[in-house]
Order: structure tokens, then C-alpha cells, then sequence
């Protein structure tokens, strides 16, 4: 079974669209991530979010929200696509710090 | 804030040398480090990690080094195989109740048969 376990794995659609990505972690795991790789391979985080916090990078359009019916699930959504939404989506999950995996990633292309 | 640099974004190498990748973070804070690989379409793969009670660690084929002083953080592959190429990633942890992982920019590793 994957440990961390994303879908869809690739996705194109048109601006001013909404999408979700939805990522489940078997694992155990109580903290869970969404990050963001742009053309140039930078890796960056959106969002952690364990039962107890929600802490969002400020840098994060407002059009970004993660949603979690439970541990094991974060899902991002995605409001009005823009084409500088365009990049690999990761979601990842860890023991408190410890055990940080990552999934396969979600390629999305808006057009 | 937590910054994290890398000295060379590509890296060839012959198969069967020695590699070293190295990494630069800014805040005397972090006591977590973990570094990555990440394979053409794949998600980013641990590698090796250590703390900052730690100096040196090692895995198979693998050694991080880790100067405090310095806030440097290297990754040694040894007997470089076609099989390690691929874009590695030092992330950190800037401790202080922190569980996000700070990302590098990346370096590319090629390797030569």
C-alpha cells in the first residue's frame, strides 16, 4: 500500500476554474502537509495541519484551502485557477517531526 | 525567518567517484535536517537525516555531515551509481515546536557511466 497516496496525478483545466487535489496518508501520522514545486524545482509549503492547527504560509492566495475531514486527509482546493497556479502539488505527512514522507505529487496545468 | 541555499545546482559526476552536495541554512535554531532525493516524476525520497546533537551519520553509501559553526550541511554519496541521479534536497527544521521542513533550492546530480 502507499504510504502516502495523491490523486488525480495529473490534472489540466481552464482558468477560472475550481479543482481539488486529495492526498490520504496510511501511516498513522498526525501532521499532515501540502507543498508546492514551481518550474525551477523550489519546493515550498502551503499549509500543515494536525487536529489541534491550521498554519498557513502567508504567501498563499486566499483562493488555496485545505480541507481535512480527518487525519488521515487533506484535500486542497482550488478557486478560480489562475495560470500561475500551474506547478507539481505535493501533499506530505509526519509523526509530529518525525517520519516526513512524501507523496508522488499532482501535476497540475491550467490553460 | 529559515533560509536554506545550496552551492552548486548541478553536480556530473563519473560513476563510481565520491559525490558531495552541499547546503547552507541560516538559522542557528534549526536541529533537524533530512535530506532528499527526488527522481524525474516522483515525489521527494528520504535519504538520511540528522540532528543537531550529531555531527556526522551514515547510511549505506551515504554520509551527512553536519558544522554547526558554520550552518553547513553536506551529503556524501559514495561509488556514485547511474541509479543516484537525480535532483537532491536538503530540508531543515527550524526547531522550537516547528514541524515544517524548510526546502533548499535543489541540486542536480549526473552521473557519467
Amino acid at each position: 500500500d502507499t504510504a502516502v497516496s495523491q490523486t488525480p496525478k495529473y490534472l489540466v483545466t481552464q482558468m477560472g476554474n475550481d479543482k481539488s487535489i486529495k492526498c490520504e496518508q496510511n501511516l498513522g501520522h498526525d501532521t499532515m502537509y501540502w507543498y508546492k514545486q514551481d518550474s525551477k524545482k523550489f519546493l515550498k509549503i502551503m499549509f500543515s495541519y494536525n487536529n489541534k492547527e491550521l498554519i498557513i504560509n502567508e504567501t498563499v492566495p486566499n483562493r488555496f484551502s485545505p480541507k481535512s475531514p480527518d487525519k488521515a486527509h487533506l484535500n486542497l482546493h482550488i478557486n478560480s485557477l489562475e495560470l500561475g497556479d500551474s506547478a507539481v502539488y505535493f501533499c506530505a505527512s509526519s509523526l509530529e517531526n518525525y517520519g516526513y514522507t512524501f507523496g508522488s505529487g499532482t501535476r497540475l496545468t491550467v490553460v | 525567518g529559515e533560509s536554506v541555499g545550496l552551492h552548486l545546482p548541478t553536480l556530473s559526476v563519473q560513476e563510481g567517484d565520491n559525490s558531495i552536495i552541499n547546503c547552507a541554512y541560516s538559522n542557528s535554531a534549526s536541529d533537524y535536517f533530512i535530506w532528499y532525493k527526488q527522481e524525474s516524476g516522483k515525489g521527494p525520497q528520504f535519504i538520511i537525516d540528522i540532528r543537531s546533537n550529531m555531527d556526522k551519520r551514515q547510511g549505506q553509501r551515504v554520509t551527512v555531515l553536519l558544522n554547526k559553526t558554520v550552518k553547513h550541511l553536506s551529503l556524501q554519496i559514495a561509488a556514485t551509481q547511474p541509479g543516484d541521479s537525480a535532483v537532491y534536497f536538503c530540508a531543515v527544521i527550524s526547531g522550537a515546536g516547528s514541524y515544517q521542513l524548510t526546502f533548499g533550492k535543489g541540486t542536480k546530480l549526473s552521473v557519467i557511466p
